[in-house]
């Protein structure tokens, strides 16, 4: 069965320093993509970055990057130089295959506090 | 604002009632999807269209939910006979046709809260 889990329920960092969410997932197949989305309080997910299985480097986005290590099946997302808007809901989340369509497990998230 | 529009943004219901949601996605977008998002765990997947077809339906989706997409834009998630365990966050999302990096667009979601 496909499964993302995310260990931590909540994270807190201070603004300025780097944080990294885990998330680890369980697949067969050999193509997947991974996803990391921010929840604000108001409710949209918005689309941080993205990884496909197939891809050799770890992907970056700005202040995003995903560190992926495919045999231990994870897919950790770093933030660097937190700032107080990242204070959110991040949820880790995969796609089969990785260039079907938006069907996405989603993991339980992370709550991020970003203290001043 | 060009992204994925939802209404109403709340919905207050009482058991029994029906309700219905609305969904406009973004316009370029052909491929539509509604997830569901109770308190403290991630979304999950309810049904996806592309085009006015709807391609797949999960199991979540029980026979007092319908959705449709009639002219291949807007969508709307019908709940009838509304049940407290319908609470949740009703999340509408689109996306582009191809491409393996193509992300979900989400909507700001609906709030049904049914007492």
């Amino acid at each position: 069965a496909q499964k993302i889990t995310q260990t931590q329920p909540g994270m807190f960092v201070q603004e300025k320093e780097a944080v990294t969410l885990d998330c680890t997932y369980d697949t067969s197949d050999p193509s997947y993509g991974l996803f990391w989305y921010k929840q604000p309080s108001s409710g949209e997910m918005i689309f941080l970055i993205y990884q496909g299985s197939y891809d050799q480097q770890n992907a970056t986005e700005g202040r995003y990057s995903l560190n992926f290590q495919k045999a231990r099946k994870s897919a950790n997302l770093v933030i660097s130089a937190s700032q107080l808007g990242d204070s959110a809901m991040y949820f880790c989340a995969m796609r089969r295959p990785s260039g079907g369509y938006n069907k996405l497990i989603f993991g339980a998230g992370t709550r991020l506090a970003v203290h001043p | 604002d060009t992204g994925v529009s939802q209404n109403p943004r709340h919905k207050i219901t009482k058991r029994g009632q029906n309700v219905t949601f609305r969904c406009d996605p973004i316009s370029e977008h052909n491929r539509l999807y509604w997830y569901r998002q109770t308190l403290g765990q991630g979304p999950e997947f309810l049904t996806y269209f592309q085009n006015e077809a709807q391609l797949e339906k999960s199991r979540l989706l029980s026979d007092r939910f319908s959705a449709e997409r009639p002219k291949g834009s807007f969508s709307t998630l019908e709940i009838q006979r509304t049940e407290q365990g319908d609470s949740a966050m009703y999340l509408c999302a689109s996306s582009l046709p191809t491409g393996t990096d193509t992300e979900a667009f989400f909507g700001q979601g609906t709030r049904l809260t049914v007492v």
